[in-house]
């Protein structure tokens, strides 16, 4: 089946700019992931959903990202008012479950963030 | 608080090479510990966890809590085993969240 996919590829924005990255997960996972990667670094961990509420959003920056996941399925990464810092590859990942058994976090392709 | 290293950023061996990429944590429970590998534009994808000590493409990694290493081993490298490999470290306390290292590129010569 599909996997994880992530819309849009690649996203230009000035700074000071509201953008909204989504994510779809593999059908039937319950839990959703988001992580960021700079250049050189490796993905660090922002939010995790379980279901539809987020389960633990210790990762997130600052109040000016937030994500939603409104019905258990399709995420929406939002950030509001980019800098420049900002600008990285943000990655969503997906597992059945979260905790225990079977949990392997399935990795979409990435959106490339560019704030200018 | 926990921490994946990985003190390589390059390693470039030749091919029928044995090959090792480091990788240190810290965390102060029962780890459990991945390596993850994304070839030239394809995706972040699972190569092999700690709990199943499985070989993958021929790969192997134990887990030495004493040296709190997770190493990664090929003992004959392949070009196609060419790509960034990550260290990755489930934070049992916190759901599933992965803690990565920074990446360790590994470039196989003909």
């Amino acid at each position: 089946g599909a996997g994880v996919s992530q819309t849009p590829s690649n996203k230009v924005t000035e700074k000071g700019k509201y953008v909204e990255l989504r994510c779809d997960p593999i059908s039937g996972h319950t839990a959703l992931y988001w992580y960021r990667q700079s250049l050189g670094q490796g993905p660090e961990f922002l939010i995790y959903f379980q279901g539809t509420g987020a389960a633990d959003d210790s990762g997130l920056p600052n109040d000016r990202f937030f994500a939603v996941r409104p019905e258990g399925s399709v995420s929406t990464l939002k950030i509001q008012r980019t800098e420049r810092g900002d600008s990285a590859v943000y990655l969503c990942a997906s597992s059945l479950i979260a905790s225990g058994g079977v949990n392997e976090q399935f990795f979409g392709p990435g959106t490339r963030l560019t704030v200018l | 608080a926990q921490r994946v290293t990985q003190p390589e950023k390059l390693l470039s061996v030749f091919k029928g090479a044995p090959v090792e990429l480091k990788c240190n944590y810290s965390y102060s429970g029962s780890p459990e510990l991945f390596w993850y590998v994304q070839y030239s534009r394809q995706r972040l994808q699972l190569l092999l966890r700690h709990i199943s000590r499985e070989s993958i493409k021929g790969f192997t990694a134990d887990l030495n809590k004493g040296e709190t290493s997770f190493h990664l081993k090929k003992p004959f490298a392949q070009e196609e085993d060419s790509a960034m490999y990550y260290c990755a470290l489930r934070d049992l306390e916190y759901g599933n969240k992965l803690v990565f290292g920074a990446g360790t590129i590994l470039r196989v010569k003909s």
